[in-house]
């Protein structure tokens, strides 16, 4: 089975451009989550989307937005890029086996590159 | 205050040894989950092993195995016979189960940095 993918891998874009980077989880997945990653923050919680609702949210201005597809695919969007969203931006999808029961598999991440 | 707490910013273990990772969490809930990753340099994140709260036994995954401390709140992680591949950055990360059951995102921890020497 194929595991979760992200594209692109690697993007540089310059200061109030807008991206978009795609995730497409595990066939089954229902789940998709996205994090932001930086060596000053650590790893945070972006959005979490499940049967094309967003389900949660965390704690990131306006300017990041996300949304998934009918195939579970995921999309999420930052617009007027600022020299501090340079991260790897990490999608996870997730399998509920049962209750208290699951895991979450991450894809190989974008590396975002803000100039 | 932080919800995932992993004490130690770097680690070295000498190959065939075993090494323990720290982490100790912080949650009112009582259904909840916790994880551990590792992070190679390529950066991505690979699922080692999973702890549901109500699970009684300690989870294992091969060399992996977590040591569940319910009441410390501790779920340390436990790689045996380490190898060099085993180099790479460790996360422990939680699941809240705030909508009553496994949904919620997770919550990291900093990270432990562990080397193993040849």
């Amino acid at each position: 089975k194929a595991g979760v993918t992200q594209t692109p891998r690697y993007l540089i874009k310059t200061r109030g451009q807008q991206v978009t980077l795609s995730c497409s989880p595990i066939s089954g997945h229902r789940s998709v989550s996205w994090y932001q990653q930086t060596p000053g923050q650590g790893l945070q919680f972006l959005f979490e989307y499940f049967s094309e609702t967003q389900r949660n949210k965390g704690n990131f201005p306006g300017r990041f937005s996300g949304r998934q597809f009918s195939n579970s695919r995921s999309e999420m969007n930052v617009s007027t890029l600022e020299l501090g969203d340079s991260a790897l931006y990490l999608c996870a999808s997730s399998l509920v086996r049962g209750p208290g029961q699951e895991t979450q598999y991450f894809g190989p991440g974008t590396r975002l590159l803000v100039l | 205050a932080q919800k995932i707490t992993q004490t130690q910013p770097g680690m070295f273990v000498q190959e065939k040894e075993a090494v323990t990772l720290d982490c100790t969490y912080d949650t009112s809930d009582q259904s909840y989950g916790l994880f551990w990753y590792k992070q190679p340099s390529s950066g991505e994140m690979i699922f080692l092993i999973y702890q549901g709260s109500y699970d009684e036994q300690n989870a294992t995954e091969g060399r992996y195995s977590l040591n569940f401390q319910k009441a410390r709140k501790s779920a340390n992680l436990v790689i045996s016979a380490s190898q060099l591949g085993d180099s790479a950055m460790y996360f422990c990360a939680m699941r809240e189960g705030r909508y009553g059951g496994s949904q919620g995102n997770l919550i990291f921890g900093k990270g432990t940095k562990l080397s193993v020497k040849p």
